[in-house]
């Protein structure tokens, strides 16, 4: 019930185009869902996050949007750049329990020029 | 602000040895949590410390243990290296104002023969 479900494993996509990944959970205690974009050598960024009494979040490409009764968001990343190319992870966390975020197992996004 | 800063970078160790990591937060950040992140099982919660005190622990066995300082840095420590130790180490900071809020450190890569 922990588990954050991420889909796809890995994704191609071509300059200018959208880029989507899926995520799903079942824990409805869950609070607070942000994204994360991890370059190789460095650790993950936190890209965007939601809360789950609003449906969509855009911040400049980045969108989130999130369907409660689903249990499901996912990150949009519109006109994407191959300066784009990363892991992405969704993840999960409860405000009690702030720190303990539950990552999805992330997605390997290659963006061709 | 720096980032969060991790030593060593690398480290090799043999079975049976045991190693000490090191963490220093954003200035001004109390809360500092630890993640494993391995290809298999992705990244997955360790422990978080604010003010010297282990505040939430993920399922890892006793042989992982962390402290902090008072001026906020953080050691993690794991007794009786096993090959399934290998893995990157990631050490997150989180303001007071937003504890969901991780900021990564670029992670130690640790190799166990």
């Amino acid at each position: 019930q922990q588990q954050v479900k991420q889909s796809p494993q890995s994704l191609i996509v071509q300059k200018g185009g959208i880029s989507i990944i899926n995520c799903a959970y079942e824990n409805t205690a869950f609070d607070y869902f942000p994204w994360y974009q991890q370059f190789p050598g460095k650790g993950p960024a936190l890209l965007i996050a939601i809360r789950p009494d609003v449906s969509e979040k855009k911040e400049g490409r980045f969108t989130i949007s999130f369907n409660k009764s689903a249990k499901q968001f996912s990150l949009h990343i519109m006109d994407s750049q191959p300066g784009d190319s990363a892991t992405y992870f969704c993840a999960a966390s409860i405000h009690s329990s702030a720190s303990k975020i539950i990552f999805g197992s992330g997605t390997r996004l290659s963006i061709r020029p | 602000k720096a980032g969060v800063t991790q030593t060593p970078r690398y480290l090799i160790k043999t079975r049976g040895q045991q190693v000490t990591l090191s963490c220093s937060p954003i200035s001004g950040h109390r809360s500092v949590s630890w993640y494993q992140q391995t290809p298999g099982q992705g990244l997955q919660f360790l422990f978080e410390y604010f003010s010297e005190t282990q505040r939430n622990k993920g399922n890892f066995p006793g042989r992982f243990s962390g402290r902090q300082f008072s001026n906020s840095r953080s050691e993690m420590n794991v007794s009786t290296l096993e090959l399934g130790d290998s893995a990157l180490y990631l050490c997150a900071s989180a303001p007071e104002s937003s504890y969901n809020e991780q900021f990564f450190g670029p992670g130690t890569r640790l190799t166990v023969l």
